[in-house]
């Protein structure tokens, strides 16, 4: 695809509910990040991928929330007895991923992101 | 813990000024990016800087890195309208993510 997508791009719930999100990364990324975003701030990171392997996952706020990349394609952040609190922003971006020396000089490119929103 | 911090929050000029937006930590980065995002959109890379004291620019846009890596500036001359954005920096954390400052929302009056 063109560009990183992720849907849907707008949810709401009723608290308690699980939801999940997707993302598509840009085919061939080896790289795959989660991000949250509060209106007008930067974005917090909360995961990410090298191919299906979860890297770090130190940004998840609780265990309500995880993310897997099966197949190290598309990948799933699931908020579990969702709450209140969880209404954001939830971005996904992906990168290369050229590994080695180089790998902070990446440019991560992201999706439209899925809007949440809890009642 | 490594934490990005930017100035100012808001910033609002008219056409034609100049601006400088900041970005400082305590901590020294591998390197930094920065991305300017517009409603409804996610965030666009603009540069990154790798090197101590390096400086970029881009068209009216001028980004330095500073010297020990624990800071960077970005400059715009002569802003225009379309300049209008979030602008944020980021830097590489110690375990391969990306960790953003707050951003600086700027607003280019005609």
């Amino acid at each position: 695809g063109a560009g990183v997508s992720q849907s849907p791009r707008y949810k709401v719930t009723k608290r308690g509910q699980d939801v999940a999100l997707r993302c598509d990364p840009i085919s061939g990324h080896v790289s795959l990040y989660w991000y949250r975003q509060a209106l007008g701030q930067g974005p917090e990171f909360l995961t990410y991928f090298n191919y299906e392997a979860q890297q770090d996952k130190s940004g998840l706020p609780n265990d309500r929330f995880s993310a897997e990349r099966p197949e190290g394609s598309i990948s799933t952040l699931t908020i579990q007895r969702t709450e209140q609190r969880d209404s954001a922003m939830y971005r996904c971006a992906s990168s290369f991923g050229s590994g080695g020396r180089s790998w902070f000089q990446e440019t991560q490119y992201f999706g439209p992101g899925t809007r949440l929103l809890v009642l | 813990t490594q934490l990005l911090e930017q100035s100012p929050q808001f910033l609002s000029i008219q056409e034609g000024e100049n601006l400088t937006v900041y970005c400082n930590s305590s901590s020294v980065f591998s390197s930094l990016q920065w991305y300017r995002q517009e409603p409804g959109e996610g965030p666009v890379l603009l540069v990154t800087v790798v090197t101590g004291g390096e400086v970029k620019k881009l068209k009216r846009l001028t980004f330095q890195f500073g010297d020990a890596r624990k800071d960077s500036s970005l400059h715009i001359t002569a802003a225009q309208p379309g300049d209008t954005g979030l602008y944020l920096c980021a830097g590489a954390g110690s375990q391969g993510n990306l960790i953003f400052g707050k951003g600086t929302k700027l607003s280019v009056k005609p």
